[in-house]
């Protein structure tokens, strides 16, 4: 069973700081990582995709990839208490279209 | 403006039953996905399909089957419902086109098993 792993948190993090969702996962062949964000009751929605080694920015989002170490994050920078939600980390299974999800992250951003 | 649906929203039913869970898109996406999500497991892929008439099995696809006679839609068929089927199902699609592909979700069946 090919894994994603995410600490399940709760990640806590003030108004206005960095937030920071990590990601590890263990099929070598996967090429293609997604985050998606899930508010409670809600489906998940794509925040973030990288393809390639390095950081991606995308407003107050970057996401890294590090393919050697098997490892992709997210940054939140100046958080707002509207990404409070859980994040969910995504990788392409078997070098196809479907994805393994991790278990998500829940992100909560106190005023 | 192109979407993707689930019906119904809600379901309750009893153990035993043949259930099926509806997925329409407007998209004209090749690719069509069912996950279910559950407290501790997070997403996991049930079956999927990548064009009329591919179907293939996902992590989790005991007691559940899909057929796919056109484009648009994947339904999902519970043969005969268990409690350990409750969940939220979400169903997902693609264009086909590459693996960087956005999947889009439904908004998501709550199918409870008493």
């Amino acid at each position: 069973q090919k894994e994603v792993e995410q600490n399940s948190g709760p990640l806590s993090v003030p108004e206005g700081a960095i937030a920071s969702l990590n990601c590890t996962y263990s099929d070598r062949g996967s090429q293609s990582f997604f985050w998606y964000r899930q508010y409670s009751g809600k489906s998940p929605e794509l925040i973030m995709s990288i393809y390639s080694n390095g950081d991606k920015e995308d407003g107050r989002f970057t996401a890294q990839l590090n393919k050697a170490s098997q490892y992709v994050s997210l940054l939140i920078r100046d958080s707002q208490p509207s990404d409070s939600a859980t994040y969910l980390c995504a990788v392409n299974r078997d070098s196809g279209y479907a994805l393994n999800f991790g278990k998500g992250t829940s992100l909560l951003v106190t005023p | 403006d192109a979407e993707i649906t689930q019906s119904p929203r809600h379901k309750i039913t009893e153990t035993g039953r043949q259930v099926t869970l509806a997925c329409h898109q407007t998209w004209n996406h090749n690719n069509m996905f069912w996950y279910r999500q559950d407290l501790g497991h997070g997403l996991r892929l049930i079956h999927y399909s990548y064009g009329v008439q591919d179907t293939n099995k996902g992590e989790v696809s005991d007691g559940y089957s899909v057929s796919r006679s056109n484009t648009e839609d994947l339904p999902l068929t519970l043969e005969s419902a268990a409690s350990s089927q409750t969940s939220v199902y979400f169903c997902a699609s693609s264009t086909g086109h590459s693996s960087t592909d956005t999947q889009y979700f439904g908004p998501g069946t709550r199918l409870t098993v008493l």
